[in-house]
């Protein structure tokens, strides 16, 4: 079954981080884009973060600086690292397929369920 | 880098027409054919319903279109249905300091 399946959501403090890990499964990663969305509760989807098959790396002005992303393509496996986090940042992270590597464009046509990060005070 | 601009909410009734706006720049929706539209109900994950401005992917309803103009793009829904009733986003590929940049969502109410 072609999916995606994001873990390592969890409750932390402010100024705590946290790894979020994304496998994918049914489809060799390493012929795709990959993107973190999140949508905070009862928000809009925001985009996060980028990274190519290659390994380019893009970031949404609100994280750049504080949250890394990676990827093994061997491992079919993506990850976040996020760190200093804020109330802000509190989400459903979500793991989503961009492109085929191969082409152009912009959009998401695979999502994982997503995993929650809640920052409290 | 600001969200793309979508009507809050919009409504129909079944079997009417409906159309979703998506206003952006010149960095964005103006500069590429890289807009794509999502359908996300309560609880459940976004799906992607158009890419490249209006392009539907395997499996999506043909009740769904895409298109754009200048600077703004358009989803319509034709021939309205009750599961139809569903937050939309829009998204676009940007040139900014960003990558890319979803709309804020509008929700739609079938009546």
């Amino acid at each position: 079954e072609v999916q995606l399946v994001e873990t390592g959501g969890g409750l932390v403090q402010p100024g705590g981080s946290l790894r979020l890990s994304c496998e994918a499964s049914g489809f060799p990663l390493v012929d795709f884009n990959m993107n973190w969305v999140r949508q905070a509760p009862g928000r809009g989807l925001e985009w996060v973060s980028y990274i190519s098959s290659a390994g380019t790396r893009k970031y949404a002005d609100s994280v750049r600086g504080r949250f890394t992303i990676s990827r093994d393509n061997a491992k079919n496996s993506l990850w976040l690292q996020v760190n200093s986090l804020t109330t802000e940042d509190t989400a459903v992270y979500y793991c989503a397929r961009g492109v085929p590597s191969t082409i152009s464009g912009w959009y998401f046509d695979l999502w994982g369920r997503g995993t929650l990060v809640s920052v409290f005070s | 880098q600001s969200a793309l601009t979508q009507p809050a909410s919009v409504s129909g009734s079944p079997g009417q027409s409906i159309t979703i706006s998506c206003a952006g720049t010149n960095s964005d929706i103006g500069a590429y054919d890289y807009v794509s539209w999502y359908q996300q109900h309560p609880g459940k994950v976004p799906k992607l319903m158009i890419y490249d401005v209006n392009n539907r992917p395997s499996g999506v309803s043909n009740r769904f279109s895409g298109s754009k103009s200048g600077n703004t793009a358009f989803l319509t829904i034709s021939g309205l249905q009750a599961d139809d009733e569903a937050d939309y986003y829009c998204s676009a590929h940007t040139s900014g300091t960003t990558l890319g940049i979803f709309g804020g969502g509008t929700k739609l109410t079938v009546l």
